[in-house]
């Protein structure tokens, strides 16, 4: 069954300073790979998601992600945080098989960014 | 012209109530989705619809029984509610399988607190 981990609770990132989450995957084929972002009482926002091709992919805001098979991870970055990006990132991946696939979600982390 | 949106958006009640969190979406999906986020924050898959049919259902009390009147709605209805049945309650929608070449759309969730 497929996972997700990401590592960092909460992280907090100085406003203007670059950013960086982390997210590992346990899948055994080739992962579909998401990345949402949850504001206070808010719903999931996607940021963006990798299916195939080029493994950087850019999303809204300002975000991207790269995919490292080798690594099995998918990290989020953005060069510049803004203090309206402090919320909840949840990475997500999904099967490639056929049927009736679902997201599995990591347990989220939390950006903080101070002034 | 909200894509999913849930009602209500907060619901208090007292244990043993019965109660019903609707979903709509206007997207034109064939797929529904009911997600449980917990007190951490932790998301986890409960129901999947999919043209009507339930296709997932994952380990969930049988006092939950989601209901889909048609492909743009989603209901869940909660029999005898429990303290531990508090949490942020999110309906979703896909066009296919989320996760499988396909993201899902949240709604801004329903926020039950059980006293």
């Amino acid at each position: 069954a497929q996972s997700v981990t990401q590592p960092d609770i909460h992280i907090t990132v100085s406003e203007g300073a670059s950013l960086e989450l982390r997210c590992n995957y346990s899948y055994g084929a080739t992962p579909y790979l998401f990345w949402y972002v949850q504001s206070p009482g808010q719903g999931l926002q996607l940021l963006l998601k990798y299916f195939s091709g080029d493994t950087l992919v850019q999303g809204i805001k300002g975000f991207e992600a790269e995919f490292k098979r080798s690594q099995s991870s998918f990290n989020l970055r953005k060069p510049s945080v803004h203090w309206s990006d402090a919320a909840e990132y949840f990475c997500a991946v999904g099967s490639s098989g056929s049927g009736y696939s679902t997201l599995t979600f990591g347990k989220g982390t939390m950006l903080l960014v101070s002034p | 012209d909200t894509a999913v949106s849930q009602t209500p958006k907060y619901l208090v009640t007292q244990m043993g109530n019965d109660k019903s969190i609707k979903c709509e979406q206007n997207l034109g999906h064939d797929t529904m989705y009911w997600y449980k986020q917990d007190s951490k924050k932790f998301l986890k898959i409960m129901f999947s619809y999919n043209n009507k049919e339930l296709i997932i259902n994952e380990t969930v009390p049988n006092r939950f029984s989601p209901k889909s009147p048609d492909k743009a709605h989603l209901n869940l209805h909660i029999n005898s509610l429990e303290l531990g049945d508090s949490a942020v309650y999110f309906c979703a929608s896909s066009q296919g399988a989320a996760g499988y070449n396909t993201e899902a759309f949240f709604g801004q969730g329903t926020r039950l607190t059980v006293v």
